[in-house]
């Protein structure tokens, strides 16, 4: 059952370039999309998040791109540093109080 | 800035044992939740819980889990007889009424 698809499993990236990743969903009830960030051995960590009711949302070198119509959104990190690589994933949910649905992550590495 | 606290952080066990993760979420929130992650695999869903029930549990979350909330603060994930595959990354997270959730670092258990 793979509502969320992350197709890429890694990314390679020169410091001060742009990082884009990209999600996929197939489930049309979800209308909030977010980003988390993983180190190893930690956490989630919530980047930053998008109603449906939008197209872009942007938060200091994050910005998320949503295309409801292609079911696709992408998250562009500008300019990339070395303290981004981690792994990166995409989640959506049907509202709040339900679940997250993930992607299966990206590896980013910003090399220096 | 508050955050959701999982005890232990590593739990080593055997095979048929029971054993419980343990949550405490952010005081103020609502809707709770446990994900598991095993290596190098999406992070999936297990059971979320609101108003002292259980609202929505996955096929994984089978007869021998369960989920308390005992004392109005801590958040509990019991695994009655654990098996091999039960070994992973599980993480507990919390929201007030959002669909943006907070992680807690994991307790990563492993079953010989």
């Amino acid at each position: 059952d793979q509502q969320v698809k992350q197709n890429s499993p890694s990314l390679s990236v020169q410091e001060g370039r742009i990082s884009i990743l990209n999600c996929d969903y197939t489930n049309s009830m979800f209308d909030y999309f977010l980003w988390y960030k993983k180190y190893p051995a930690e956490g989630p960590t919530f980047l930053i998040s998008i109603s449906s009711i939008k197209d872009k949302n942007e938060d200091g070198r994050f910005t998320v791109f949503l295309n409801k119509s292609a079911k696709h959104l992408s998250l562009h990190i500008v300019p990339s540093q070395p303290g981004d690589s981690a792994v990166y994933f995409c989640a959506a949910s049907g509202g709040y109080g339900n679940k997250l649905v993930f992607g299966a992550g990206t590896i980013l590495r910003v090399k220096s | 800035e508050p955050e959701v606290t999982q005890t232990p952080s590593h739990q080593v066990t055997q095979m048929g044992q029971e054993v419980i993760l343990r949550c405490v979420p952010i005081s103020n929130h609502l809707y709770f939740y446990w994900y598991r992650q095993i290596l190098g695999q999406k992070v999936e869903f297990l059971v979320s819980f609101y108003n002292n029930e259980i609202s929505e549990k996955s096929e994984i979350f089978d007869d021998q889990f369960s989920v308390e909330r005992p004392d109005g603060s801590n958040f509990t994930l019991k695994i009655r007889s654990t098996k091999l595959e039960d070994s992973a990354m599980y993480f507990c997270a919390s929201t007030v009424q959002s669909e943006k959730l907070f992680f807690g670092s994991g307790t990563q258990l492993s079953v010989l």
